[in-house]
């Protein structure tokens, strides 16, 4: 079955610090990649995401390379801020089988970055 | 308002007491999801829809029940509560692949 294992956390950052978030996955056909991100108290928002191999995802100075060779979906961020303190999810979404709305998510990494 | 809403945010229960979590959303997205977020087990999917009248289990089903008469709502109900089952309760609707979540329900039972 599908499956994503991101770092454990916390992460604890200074700010301006260079930020990486290893995510790797296990799937079957050719699944989209996404990051989420969860702020205290809300729900998930879509940060970023790619839908094939070796394409790139980026928003709000967040990046990941969809790495088919190495299953991996790291994010990265060159210079973190305090407002990017939250909860960082990894997901896939299979193609297989038809239910490519379903995502299969990991467990979340807790960022915090200290002024 | 536009987007997909959850009511109520909070709520307290009593064990064996029956529950309802309201979902709804205004794109007319065909697919909808029930997740239940956990500490150490991160979101876990309950129960999805793909459109009216057709609904599937999740990973974690369990106690819970759905219904989707309208493509809008997407009520998930406990029927008989239970403290495993406290938890923050996130419902979600899709589209191309992307889903947008509401903000979420904790559910306290006691």
């Amino acid at each position: 079955g599908n499956s994503v294992t991101q770092m454990e956390g916390p992460v604890t950052l200074s700010e301006e610090a260079f930020l990486t978030i290893n995510c790797t996955y296990t799937a079957t056909g050719y699944p989209s990649l996404f990051w989420y991100v969860q702020y205290p108290g809300e729900g998930l928002q879509l940060l970023l995401k790619a839908t094939k191999a070796d394409d790139k995802g980026s928003n709000k100075g967040f990046e990941a390379t969809y790495r088919k060779e190495t299953t991996s979906f790291h994010l990265e961020k060159g210079s973190v801020q305090v407002s990017d303190s939250a909860v960082y999810f990894c997901a896939l979404s299979s193609n297989s089988g038809g239910s490519n709305y379903k995502l299969t998510f990991g467990k979340g990494t807790l960022l915090t970055v200290n002024p | 308002d536009a987007g997909i809403t959850q009511s109520p945010r909070y709520k307290i229960t009593e064990t064996g007491r029956q529950v309802t979590l309201m979902c709804h959303q205004t794109w007319s997205h065909s697919y909808m999801f029930w997740y239940r977020q956990d500490l150490g087990h991160g979101l876990r999917l309950i129960y999805y829809s793909a459109a009216a009248d057709i609904t599937d289990k999740g990973e974690v089903p369990d106690g819970y029940v759905v219904s989707r008469s309208k493509t809008e709502n997407f009520p998930l109900t406990l029927e008989s509560a239970t403290r495993s089952q406290t938890s923050v309760y996130f419902c979600a609707s899709s589209a191309l692949g992307e889903q947008y979540f509401g903000p979420g329900t904790r559910l306290t039972v006691t």
